[in-house]
């Protein structure tokens, strides 16, 4: 199974950085995905990690420890836009399913 | 580029009754998920598909049903509903192959309200 421990709501302010922390057990890991879900719509895709290290992608970046099971999603010059939920969602092996945890609500203020 | 298409985005139905809900995934994607979201909760898997076969199962309940046709889109079908059936309804898709883009698309959901 797959157990996923995210914090469930974080404020940040309009400009600044903020950090958003998973952390994952799973059997067969195979790869670890954040998702930005905006209230009543689709989860959107944000990054993918599958190496321990550190993807960036304009003002998103993701971090991964495979040996830790620990992720971070890292959001810089914060816009009102980003208020949204982020998902963690590490990918199982075999199945390749994803498992989501129950997401940050992060809301920004000006 | 084209979407995973739901359909239909909104449906109201009364307790007992059934729903079915459609989901086209991205051309060339042969692999299907669906999820259900409901108010405040992080979406559940229920049930995924490869090549029209099913591929795994969660949290799915004996009254829903779902199945991957030819042309790959999926159908979930829904009977007897209960109040606690009302949630947003989420289609993913995928191609079935590694690489570093292989992640799911979702599709806009089916939001069904049951009263």
């Amino acid at each position: 199974g797959q157990n996923i421990d995210q914090p469930t709501e974080m404020t940040a302010t309009e400009g600044a950085i903020v950090q958003i922390n998973c952390t994952y057990q799973t059997s067969g890991f195979n790869g670890l995905f954040w998702y930005q879900q905006h209230a009543g719509e689709a989860p959107t895709f944000l990054s993918y990690n599958v190496l321990d290290g550190l993807e960036e992608k304009g003002r998103f970046s993701s971090f991964l420890s495979r040996s830790k099971g620990y992720s971070y999603l890292l959001l810089k010059e914060l816009q009102m836009k980003d208020s949204a939920s982020y998902l963690c969602a590490p990918l199982n092996f075999g199945n390749e399913k994803l498992t989501f945890g129950t997401g940050t609500r992060l809301t920004i203020i000006p | 580029a084209a979407g995973v298409i739901q359909s239909p985005r909104h449906l109201i139905k009364e307790k007992r009754e059934t729903a079915t809900l459609k989901c086209y995934p991205i051309p060339r994607h042969d692999t299907v998920y669906w999820y259900q979201q409901g108010p405040g909760q992080d979406p559940q898997f229920l049930i995924s598909f490869y090549e029209k076969m099913q591929s795994d199962k969660g949290s799915i309940p004996d009254r829903f049903s779902a199945q991957q046709f030819s042309d790959y889109h999926s159908e979930l079908n829904m009977s007897s509903l209960e109040l606690g059936d009302s949630a947003l309804y989420f289609c993913a898709s995928r191609p079935r192959v590694t690489g570093r883009n292989y992640g799911y698309t979702f599709g806009s959901g089916t939001r069904l309200t049951v009263v």
